[in-house]
């Protein structure tokens, strides 16, 4: 059971939006640590989307972008592609050191 | 541009000691600022991070694993290392290297995947 809660899976169809959320709690995203996001193609390593809360990478379209309020962090996507289908994870931190979120499968429809 | 490759044995028995290196190139393992670092990924699983090491040579573990995990640094051969001891098959996982810095994972490597069985 991760200590950050993703769920498990979303679904939209080319073209729409669709958002991931992560919710942690007073002891990680609350005490304000930043959210970072993942993206994992099918058989690849994970690599780094968001950072920051809400900040890009070089090279990350900016259809993905993202936010933190409170206890929780979401990913955004608009103009839904195929080329999105992966698995998306959060990271942040708590008293313990590094934690993930146990990630989302986003299938495009 | 920092890139990483992970590499060892890809197959160990129940009870002995897995052991992985991480080659780092395009940067010098001992640059201040970053920290180097080992996520987990059992098959059709999410990510577990193992644990990292500074430049300085601290090293930080996750606690379920901490008993188990060593990470050092071989700064003559710009690489650094885990070894977990004491496997089981719940080990079995592809392993990643990374390089940590401002608390986030990049880049990554592409990764190796560890079978524990007898």
């Amino acid at each position: 059971q991760s200590v950050l809660t993703q769920p498990p899976s979303v679904s939209g169809a080319p073209g729409q939006r669709v958002t991931i959320s992560c919710t942690g709690s007073s002891s990680n995203i609350g005490a304000g640590y930043d959210v970072h996001w993942y993206q994992q193609l099918p058989g690849t390593a994970p690599k780094l989307l968001i950072y920051g809360n809400s900040n890009r990478p070089s090279g990350v379209p900016d259809r993905f972008s993202g936010s933190k309020s409170g206890t929780s962090a979401s990913l955004a996507i608009t103009g839904l592609q195929a080329e999105d289908e992966a698995d998306y994870y959060c990271q942040s931190y708590d008293s313990s050191g590094v934690v993930f979120g146990g990630g989302t499968k986003l299938t495009v429809l | 541009q920092l890139q990483l490759q992970e590499s060892g044995s890809g197959l160990v028995k129940p009870s002995q000691t897995l052991s992985l290196t991480c080659a780092v190139s395009g940067g010098s393992i001992s640059s201040g600022g970053y920290s180097w670092s080992w996520i987990r990924q059992p098959p059709g699983k999410g990510l577990e991070w193992i644990g990292y090491i500074y430049h300085s040579g601290s090293t930080y573990y996750n606690p379920s694993l901490k008993s188990r995990v060593t990470i050092s640094v071989d700064r003559s051969k710009n690489q650094f290392s885990l070894k977990l001891s004491s496997v089981t098959a719940a080990d079995t996982a592809v392993y990643y290297c990374a390089t940590h810095w401002d608390r986030r994972f990049d880049p990554w490597g592409q990764g190796t995947l560890v079978t524990v069985s007898s």
